[in-house]
């Protein structure tokens, strides 16, 4: 069994300064870790992905995360937001359900970016 | 190149009525996902096809709902006698092959189903 918890549902931050977005998951395997965004009426898109080829991993836009097997945890950062950062964020892990290779959502989290 | 597509990208149906969502992955693509994003809520797997296996229906709320994928390729999701807690946007993705849990899933725009 898998699970995804995302410990904020909304976080805001002011432009120019860190986004830090939580995620702890469980998983009875060596998991894939992935981080999804999905802006208003758009699809989801890929950010980034965790395979055990290195702790910190780099995504697009300037995110990145890092895994802590201690922690269980793989928290998405970002050093210094923009505007066009507010969307929904959702933490995925990948593993097994039955016979099926399935992805396992958080339930996202609401990142809002002021001016 | 082209991503997944879906269609229609709304559909707005009465209750009762039988309503079809299509899905066309990535060329090339063997696996085949169908979510569900209720409002308020993180996204519900549905069904997976892999190449020529039986599919997983494991998520599948009841027996209204169905999928076929015809060629190995486009899938349609199928809802019989709709209800209002149908509502939702029915997302589809496609990844490259099963058997590697790095490969990344990547995801249509979504169909927004509203039953009235």
């Amino acid at each position: 069994a898998q699970s995804v918890t995302q410990l904020d549902s909304h976080v805001s931050v002011s432009e120019g300064t860190p986004v830090l977005l939580r995620c702890n998951y469980s998983s009875s395997y060596s998991p894939s870790l992935f981080w999804y965004v999905q802006h208003p009426n758009k699809g989801l898109q890929l950010l980034l992905k965790y395979t055990s080829a290195a702790t910190l991993v780099k995504g697009i836009n300037g995110f990145e995360a890092e895994f802590k097997k201690s922690e269980t945890s793989f928290h998405l950062t970002k050093p210094s937001a923009h505007m066009s950062d507010a969307a929904e964020y959702f933490c995925v892990v990948s593993g097994f359900s039955g016979s099926a290779r399935q992805l396992t959502f958080g339930s996202g989290t609401q990142l809002t970016v002021l001016p | 190149g082209a991503g997944v597509s879906q269609s229609p990208s709304n559909k707005v149906t009465e209750k009762g009525k039988d309503v079809e969502l299509r899905c066309d992955p990535i060329s090339g693509h063997t696996a085949l996902y169908w979510y569900r994003q209720s409002l308020g809520q993180g996204l519900e797997f549905l069904i997976y096809f892999q190449g020529n296996s039986a599919p997983d229906k494991s998520g599948l709320p009841s027996d209204r709902f169905s999928a076929e994928r015809t060629g190995g390729s486009v899938s349609t999701l199928t809802i019989q006698r709709t209800q209002q807690e149908d509502s939702a946007v029915y997302l589809c993705a496609s990844r490259l092959r099963d058997g590697s849990s790095t490969d990344t899933q990547y995801f249509g725009p979504g169909t927004r189903l509203t039953v009235l």
